[in-house]
């Protein structure tokens, strides 16, 4: 089975420190994702990857930057956070060669930030 | 543009009784189309997901959606629902690189 952690399931953090959110997959999947999830707007595309060093903006990049310096991993940081980027946070990974061309998405369980 | 509508927020019913969540989509070419279920304080789990062929799939735990082309609908159903199926469910659509997800229907399930 895919697995896809994420290092932390809840992060308390003040305004203004720089985050780090850690995702890491052991399926040796191209594809990784970072998405936000706030009630009522479901799950917003923050960043992806298509391959090591590689990243592309979603719908929602500002205040946000990733870094993907291997293949399994894949990070968020917040550089300065701030109150309204308090949010779920989802790691996801795809390899559409693998299944099929599906492009279906294995999700983290999350990670639940409180930017205080 | 390419989104994806639940109309339904929020649906109640009672343990045993049939299920239909709807999803309508926007897609410009053959969609991947897909449904997600998730737990409370969990991740997003993959329920059934199409891209061509029978437009009536199975997935995990009993369910299966319906797409129609014509209406532009993949809605997802189950017969028979259990309590341990209260989560929310979220549709999404695709291509060849990134999803489009519905802002989800949150499932409650009463005894």
């Amino acid at each position: 089975d895919v697995k896809v952690t994420q290092s932390s399931r809840y992060l308390v953090k003040r305004t203004g420190e720089k985050v780090f959110l850690e995702c890491v997959q052991d399926m040796d999947h191209e594809n990784m994702f970072w998405y936000r999830q706030d009630p009522g707007l479901g799950l917003r595309l923050i960043y992806f990857s298509y391959d090591v060093k590689m990243k592309e903006k979603g719908d929602i990049p500002e205040g946000y930057s990733v870094s993907r310096e291997k293949k399994e991993r894949f990070s968020l940081i917040l550089e300065s956070a701030s109150t309204n980027q308090t949010s779920m946070y989802l790691c996801a990974s795809s390899h559409p060669r693998l299944t099929g061309g599906f492009y279906e998405q294995y999700f983290g369980p999350g990670t639940r930030l409180t930017v205080t | 543009a390419q989104s994806v509508t639940q109309p339904d927020i929020h649906i109640t019913v009672s343990e045993g009784a049939s299920l239909e969540l709807r999803c309508n989509y926007s897609y410009g070419a053959t969609p991947y189309l897909f449904w997600y279920v998730q737990s409370p304080g969990q991740g997003l789990q993959l329920l059934l997901k199409y891209f061509s062929g029978d437009t009536l799939v199975q997935g995990i735990k009993g369910f299966e959606a319906e797409f129609k082309r014509s209406q532009s609908s993949f809605n997802l159903r189950k017969p028979s629902v259990h309590w341990s199926d209260a989560a929310e469910y979220f549709c999404a659509v695709g291509g060849t690189d990134k999803l489009i997800f519905g802002t989800g229907t949150r499932l409650q399930v009463f005894p």
